[in-house]
């Protein structure tokens, strides 16, 4: 069974800070990962993937990941945060011929 | 926007009755994916249609039961609701079935079962 961890439920950061988001996870074979972000009364987006190659990861609105075998991690970074960056944001994890499988999601506030 | 249409927006509904939720995935995308999102549960995947086949299950119950048309359309059927089908129910569409490519949300449909 694949399985997904956000170990942190919230996390505060001030504005112009760097942000970090945690996510590790359990799979058979070679991962997918995902993440999404989830602003209120709206429907997940998607902001970047994992699928091979580079271990570190560009995506939307100047978010990177970095994917680390050994650890099992797929960390989500900004490297300053905006207030517009407060929302829920879900990792998630596909192996090939599976569901996708979200994590329990993050809470990110960004104070001014 | 992700160009995935979901209606209606909100849906309030006793127990016992049956909803249907509607949902238009991205232009061109084959597959369609339903989504429940619940406080307790988390995002649970319910089902994935491709092209007009049923192509995977997740924790979907028997009351629930979904189907895509060839206009590539799809409807997730919610019968017997209890008070706990209360949720935010998600419709997504990829390009393909296959397994790298990321899936584009709709906005949700609220079910309110009273």
């Amino acid at each position: 069974a694949q399985s997904v961890a956000q170990p942190e439920d919230q996390v505060n950061v001030a504005e112009g800070n760097p942000l970090t988001v945690k996510c590790t996870y359990s799979v058979s074979g070679n991962p997918y990962l995902f993440w999404y972000v989830q602003y209120p009364n709206r429907g997940l987006q998607f902001l970047l993937k994992y699928i091979t190659g580079d271990n570190l990861v560009k995506g939307s609105y100047g978010f990177e990941a970095e994917f680390n075998k050994s650890q099992t991690s797929f960390h989500l970074k900004k490297p300053s945060a905006l207030v517009s960056d407060s929302a829920l944001y879900f990792c998630a994890v596909k192996a090939a011929g599976n569901k996708l499988t979200f994590g329990g999601g993050t809470r990110v506030l960004v104070k001014p | 926007d992700s160009g995935v249409t979901q209606t209606p927006k909100h849906l309030i509904t006793a127990t016992g009755q049956r909803v249907t939720l509607r949902c238009s995935p991205r232009s061109g995308d084959l597959s369609v994916y339903w989504y429940q999102q619940s406080l307790d549960q988390g995002l649970q995947f319910l089902i994935q249609y491709y092209n007009g086949e049923e192509r995977a299950k997740g924790n979907i119950l028997e009351r629930f039961s979904a189907q895509q048309f060839p206009d590539l359309h799809s409807e997730l059927n919610l019968s017997s609701l209890e008070l706990g089908d209360s949720a935010l129910y998600f419709c997504a569409s990829s390009a393909s079935g296959t397994d790298s490519y990321e899936q584009y949300f709709g906005p949700g449909t609220r079910l309110t079962v009273t």
